[in-house]
């Protein structure tokens, strides 16, 4: 029954490497959206996807590749992880410009 | 000037007291407003949105003035359980912008 979901919950890696953390959402929405909560929780959007159409992409390094393969899952990948992208990644639905549904976040660790 | 300015708090309060925080945004053409509330180490969760009339959900008020581009939130006779941090969210035409969020701790 839930609504938004994402896996892993937990990630812990080394420098350099590369991840993915998927979502999907069950809700029928057709706005996706990742964010990013660091150390000091202020979150901010990263990127936004409309019926699989990037329609934001925020100020991010391009390590940062969002894919959605249809309107209910968008998926993160990150290549190269850095110390700074230790941080919370949350990923929300909405139909536009509503109410966000978030997922349970992926507390990512870099090492 | 940041989209969404909070104070960060945190606000320390007793079972029963009111609390009110505020939140001011620059975005005059923002047409839709929230407040969201996150528990520690969770997700954010819909509390209210709020409307230009003002609206009130049991314990929460929440009201806007769009002339000062502001909006507060005011919780009465105040749980244990309203321990968390409340984001002011204001709407950007296509994105939702989050304030840094008021923590709020009731003893």
């Amino acid at each position: 029954d839930t609504a938004v979901s994402q896996t892993p919950k937990y990630l812990v890696t080394q420098m350099g490497n590369d991840k993915s953390i998927k979502c999907e959402q069950n809700l029928g929405h057709d706005t996706m959206y990742w964010y990013k909560q660091d150390s000091k929780k202020f979150l901010k959007i990263m990127f936004s996807y409309n019926n699989k159409e990037l329609i934001i992409n925020e100020t991010v390094p391009n390590r940062f590749s969002p894919k959605s393969p249809d309107k209910a899952h968008l998926n993160l990948h990150i290549n190269s992880l850095e110390l700074g992208d230790s941080a919370v990644y949350f990923c929300a639905s909405s139909r536009l410009a509503d109410e966000q549904f978030f997922g349970p976040g992926t507390r990512l660790t870099v090492l | 000037r940041k989209e969404v300015e909070q104070d960060p708090g945190p606000f320390n309060v007793p079972e029963g007291a009111t609390v009110a925080f505020n939140c001011t945004y620059s975005n005059s053409a923002s047409q839709s407003f929230f407040w969201y509330r996150q528990d520690c180490r969770k997700e954010p969760k819909l509390l209210m949105s709020v409307y230009s009339s003002g609206n009130e959900d049991g314990r929460f008020t929440a009201q806007l003035n769009r002339a000062s581009q502001y909006i507060s939130l005011l919780i009465r006779d105040s749980k244990l359980s309203d321990s968390a941090t409340y984001l002011c969210v204001v709407d950007s035409g296509y994105a939702l912008n989050f304030g840094k969020g008021t923590s709020l701790l009731v003893t």
